[in-house]
C-alpha cells in the first residue's frame, strides 16, 4: 500500500528558530516522486519541491532544505530561521506511475511561527 | 507561471441543487484533477482527466461527475448536492505523464451545502 505519514500534527516555534517537518512514506514502486506543498490560510496549495526516487541529493533553496533518505523512507523538510510568514499547513505527498496519476498526501503539519 | 483558476472561492448551495465547479488552467497541461479536502481526512482524489473527454475515477467519485470538453477546462458537477458534500474543493493540473509531474493547484472553492 502507498502511504505518507506526517506524525507531527502541529508545531509551534518562535521566530528565528529552525524547525524540521517529518515525512515518512511507504511504497512498493521502484520509481516514485515525492513532493512538499505549503497551504497558507488562504487555502491554495503552493508547490515547494519535487524529488524523484533516484535522486537522493539533499536540496537547499534559501531558508528551506530537504533531506531525502531512501534507507529510512523519509523526506524531511527543514526551515531555517523561521518567519511568521512560514505559518501554514505543510503537506508531504507521494506519486508514481502505478498510482493512477494521483497524489497521496500525508495528513499535514500545521506550523505556527510566533513573533 | 502556472495559473490554475477556479470559478468561485466561496459557494453556498441548497440540498438537491445541481452545482458546477469550474477549473481553468492556462499552461496547456494534459492532466487535470479534482480533490476535496476535509479536516481529519486530508485530500482525497475525486476524479481526474488525462485528455479531453477522458476521465478516470479517483478514490471518492460517488455523487460527482466531471466534464472536460476543452483541454484547459475541467468541471466538477454535483448532480444533487447533499450536506455531506460541504467541503473545500481543489483543482490541479499537471503536464506530461500523470503520476510523474508536479501538480499545480488552484485557490480552492469552499462549498457549503445547506
Amino acid at each position: 500500500a502507498q502511504k505518507v505519514t506526517q506524525a507531527q500534527t502541529e508545531i509551534s516555534v518562535v521566530e528565528k528558530e529552525d524547525v524540521t517537518l517529518d515525512c515518512v512514506y511507504e511504497t512498493r514502486d521502484t520509481t516514485y516522486y515525492l513532493f512538499w506543498y505549503k497551504q497558507p490560510p488562504s487555502g491554495e496549495l503552493v508547490f515547494l519541491i519535487r524529488r524523484n526516487s533516484f535522486d537522493e541529493q539533499n536540496e537547499i533553496s534559501g531558508r528551506y532544505s530537504w533531506n531525502f533518505q531512501k534507507s529510512t523512507s523519509s523526506f524531511n523538510f527543514t526551515i531555517t530561521a523561521s518567519q511568521v510568514v512560514d505559518s501554514a499547513v505543510y503537506f508531504c505527498a507521494l506519486s508514481g506511475l502505478n498510482q493512477g496519476g494521483k497524489l497521496i498526501f500525508g495528513q499535514g503539519t500545521e506550523l505556527s511561527v510566533k513573533p | 507561471d502556472v495559473k490554475v483558476t477556479q470559478s468561485s472561492r466561496y459557494l453556498v448551495k441548497r440540498t438537491g441543487e445541481k452545482v458546477f465547479l469550474e477549473c481553468v488552467q492556462d499552461m496547456d497541461h494534459e492532466n487535470m484533477f479534482w480533490y476535496r479536502q476535509d479536516p481529519g481526512l486530508g485530500l482525497r482524489l475525486i476524479y481526474f482527466s488525462y485528455d479531453v473527454k477522458m476521465k478516470e475515477k479517483g478514490d471518492i467519485p460517488e455523487g460527482y461527475s466531471v466534464s472536460r470538453e476543452k483541454k484547459e477546462r475541467f468541471s466538477l458537477i454535483l448532480e444533487s448536492a447533499s450536506t455531506n458534500q460541504t467541503s473545500m474543493y481543489l483543482c490541479a493540473s499537471s503536464p506530461g505523464l500523470a503520476g510523474t509531474d508536479t501538480q499545480y493547484f488552484g485557490p480552492g472553492t469552499r462549498l457549503t451545502v445547506l
